[in-house]
C-alpha cells in the first residue's frame, strides 16, 4: 500500500508569504502529526490530530501557524506571513491509531528568502 | 520536559566497521524509545523498544534498552555504505497524553566509507 506522500516536496517563498502544506496520511490511519525540522537538528513536534480532531497543537510556534484535517484523512498545514525563522523540512507522520509507531512522509523542505 | 541526548553528534567509519549509537532520555512518565533511520527522505521506522533488557534484532541491526540508567543503544554489525544516514532516537511519554507523541533527539550522522 502506499505510504505518507506530502506536497509539494520543496517550496521556496517570499518573506511575507502565506504557504500551505499537504500531507496524505495513509489510508485507515487514525493519528497524524506535524513535526519541523531544522537543519542538523530533530524532528520537533507540532500538532495532533485524532481523525479531524486538533487535540494537542502546544507545538505549534506562533499563531501564523495553523493546521487542518476537516474530514480525518489530508492534512494542510498553514504557514502566514512566511519568516526566516520558518525555512526547515515540515514532516507529517501517521500511525493506524494513538501509541502505535508512526510512518513519516519525505517532508516538505521549505525555504524563506 | 522530555530531553533526549543522542552520541557521538556524527561518525565515520569503513566498510566492515561495527558501529554504536548511544540514546540516553529524561522522560516523566516513560512508555517507549524507538530508533529511525533518515536519508534523504522520510525518516524510516527501525525498533520500538519498551522493556528493560530484551534485544531487538532486525538483519545487521540491534538495539537494547535499559530502563533503569534511561538509555538505548542502536548497534550496526558489518558496516555497509547503505547504512549512511542519521539515526534518530525519539521517546514517548505516557503521561498526561496518551496518543504517542515523539520527542526526538539530535540525530547520529553515521558516514560509511568504501
Amino acid at each position: 500500500g502506499a505510504g505518507v506522500s506530502q506536497s509539494p516536496r520543496y517550496k521556496v517563498a517570499k518573506r511575507g508569504q502565506d504557504v500551505a502544506l499537504r500531507c496524505d496520511p495513509i489510508s485507515g490511519h487514525v493519528s497524524l502529526f506535524w513535526y519541523q525540522q531544522a537543519l542538523g537538528q530533530g524532528p520537533e513536534f507540532l500538532t495532533y490530530f485524532q481523525n479531524e480532531a486538533q487535540l494537542d497543537k502546544s507545538g505549534l510556534p506562533s499563531d501564523r501557524f495553523f493546521a487542518e484535517r476537516p474530514e480525518g484523512s489530508v492534512s494542510t498545514l498553514k504557514i502566514q506571513r512566511t519568516q526566516q525563522e520558518d525555512s526547515a523540512v515540515y514532516l507529517c507522520a501517521s500511525s493506524l491509531v494513538e501509541g502505535y509507531e508512526q510512518y513519516f512522509g519525505p517532508g516538505t523542505r521549505l525555504t524563506v528568502t | 520536559e522530555d530531553k533526549v541526548v543522542q552520541s557521538p553528534l556524527s561518525l565515520v567509519v569503513h566498510e566492515g566497521d561495527t558501529v554504536t549509537l548511544n540514546c540516553s532520555y529524561e522522560v516523566t512518565n516513560f512508555r517507549s524509545l524507538l530508533w529511525y533511520k533518515q536519508e534523504k527522505k522520510a525518516p524510516t521506522f527501525l525498533f520500538m523498544l519498551t522493556s528493560s533488557g530484551i534485544e531487538k534484532k532486525s538483519g545487521r541491526l540491534s538495539s537494547i534498552l535499559d530502563k533503569k540508567e534511561l538509555f538505548s543503544i542502536l548497534n550496526i554489525t558489518a558496516t555497509q555504505t547503505g547504512d549512511s544516514a542519521i539515526y534518530l532516537c525519539a521517546v514517548v511519554d505516557a503521561g498526561g497524553t496518551s496518543y504517542g507523541k515523539l520527542t526526538f533527539g539530535q540525530g547520529t550522522i553515521l558516514t560509511v566509507h568504501p
